[in-house]
């Protein structure tokens, strides 16, 4: 089973609209990591997040840590063409390792 | 920001012989390098932490006999995959921590490599 869960596994949203990914961990999340991918290419870094409660925010895209730190949102607004792709969330699960899990991802598609 | 190379982008190559990847942090010093590879629709899975001037960490069930890497400077790994097999087809990427005092986990990623073992 995966350390790290994604859901939703794909999205299909109109241009426009707004969308939430969430990542979500039976185990303290130390840090938590979202990028982005795009088919067939490297991780872009969005946002790190590592206390609790911790709230982020980058043009359009907010991402959120939960109290207890077990849990993560992406909350994209207004999305546009630009915002396709594969999300994924990294975490550091046990306090000051280096090594990153990850969820599954998900795969965000915009209509126009 | 940090940019981090891999070269090459894509390599198809026969069955049996070996392959090498580099990555390369090309505008800050790296003590700390990482290896994935990435079937499709699928997640990375972590493969070997390197440092450099030691010997890599290997995750469970991770050949280190078949997947070698070499850290040999602090901008600098390499994965070279031996005796290569079509199950070794994948996207292999590698990430770079920067050298640094923060307790932040920051990683740079790769553009990937993909590997087509006929």
């Amino acid at each position: 089973s995966q350390e790290l869960e994604q859901s939703p596994q794909s999205l299909i949203v109109q241009e426009g609209k707004n969308l939430t990914i969430n990542c979500t961990s039976s185990k303290t999340l130390y840090g938590l990591y979202w990028y982005k991918q795009k088919y067939g290419e490297g991780l872009i870094f969005l946002m790190m997040l590592q206390k609790g409660g911790e709230e982020k925010s980058h043009e359009k895209i907010t991402a959120k840590l939960d109290e207890k730190k077990q849990q993560s949102s992406l909350h994209i607004t207004a999305s546009q063409p630009s915002h396709a792709g594969i999300y994924l969330c990294g975490a550091t699960l046990i306090q000051g390792a280096q090594k990153l899990v990850f969820g599954q991802g998900t795969r965000l598609t915009i209509n126009p | 920001g940090a940019v981090v190379s891999q070269h090459p982008s894509w390599v198809i190559c026969k069955s049996g012989t070996s392959v090498k990847i580099e990555c390369r942090s090309l505008d800050f010093q790296a003590t700390t390098m990482f290896w994935y590879r990435q079937f499709p629709k699928q997640s990375l899975m972590l493969m070997a932490t390197s440092n450099e001037g030691s010997k890599a960490t290997y995750e469970q069930g991770v050949e280190k006999d078949k997947f070698l890497i070499n850290h040999a400077s602090l901008t600098l790994s390499t994965l070279t995959v031996t005796s290569a097999h079509p199950e070794d087809s994948s996207f292999y990427i590698c990430s770079a921590r920067i050298r640094t005092t923060s307790s932040y986990n920051e990683q740079f990623f790769g553009p990937g490599t993909r590997l087509t073992v006929l």
